[in-house]
């Protein structure tokens, strides 16, 4: 079974400012998908961005970038120049390449001051 | 453009009674998916289905049933309702095989329907 852990239950960041949210996880599996969804208090669950296990470069959405270490199992979200809208719960989460089902970190709090 | 479409948005139940949750999944998606996501939790996979058909099973309570119509839509239907199963439940839907080929993109998610068993 495929675990997704994410270690800090709150982050905080200065608006502008850059933070980095962790995510480990562990699979047997070669061929995966990892994404980032953020949950605004309003609940809706956000894609953020998304990284294929094949491919080695990270991806990135504008001001959303990744860090994609395979062999370490870790995924970690950039967020560059900081803004208030981005307060919200970030969920790190796993789906086996033919799988059906996401499987959910427990959530990371970002708090963004200005 | 179209998004996933949960309704109803809102829905209080007392104990014991019955509730239908439903889910239209953005146009041309094969694949709808439930969880559950309780207060202060990540998100818990239910069930899912492909072009009708069950395809895969998580954490879903032997009280509750789904199922995926010939439009694509969904239901999950909760019966015996207990107060542990108050709770945001979120319906998603994704592409699997398009044209063939098996695209299996990500989920897309509607903005829940808010339950509340008092």
């Amino acid at each position: 079974a495929q675990t997704v852990t994410q270690s800090q239950p709150e982050m905080s960041v200065q608006e502008a400012e850059t933070v980095t949210l962790s995510c480990t996880y562990d699979t047997s599996e070669s061929d995966y998908y990892l994404f980032w969804y953020k949950q605004p208090p309003s609940r809706q669950m956000i894609l953020v961005i998304r990284q294929e296990a094949y491919k080695q470069q990270n991806a990135t959405e504008n001001r959303f970038s990744v860090n994609f270490q395979k062999a370490a199992k870790s995924f970690s979200l950039k967020i560059s120049d900081s803004q208030l809208g981005d307060a919200a719960m970030y969920f790190c989460a796993f789906k086996r390449e033919y799988g059906n089902k996401l499987v959910f970190g427990a959530g990371t709090i970002l708090r963004v001051k200005s | 453009a179209a998004g996933v479409i949960q309704s109803p948005r809102h829905l209080i139940k007392e104990k014991r009674e019955t509730a239908t949750l439903k889910c239209y999944p953005i146009p041309r998606h094969d694949t709808v998916y439930w969880y559950q996501q309780g207060p202060g939790q990540d998100p818990q996979f239910l069930i899912s289905f492909y072009e009708k058909m069950q395809s895969d099973k998580g954490s879903i309570p032997d009280r509750f049933s789904a199922q995926q119509f010939s439009d694509y839509h969904s239901e999950l239907n909760m019966s015996s309702l207990e107060l542990g199963d108050s709770a945001l439940y979120f319906c998603a839907s994704s592409f699997k095989i398009s044209a063939g080929l098996v695209m299996n993109t990500e989920a897309f998610f509607g903005q829940g329907t808010r339950l509340t068993v008092v």
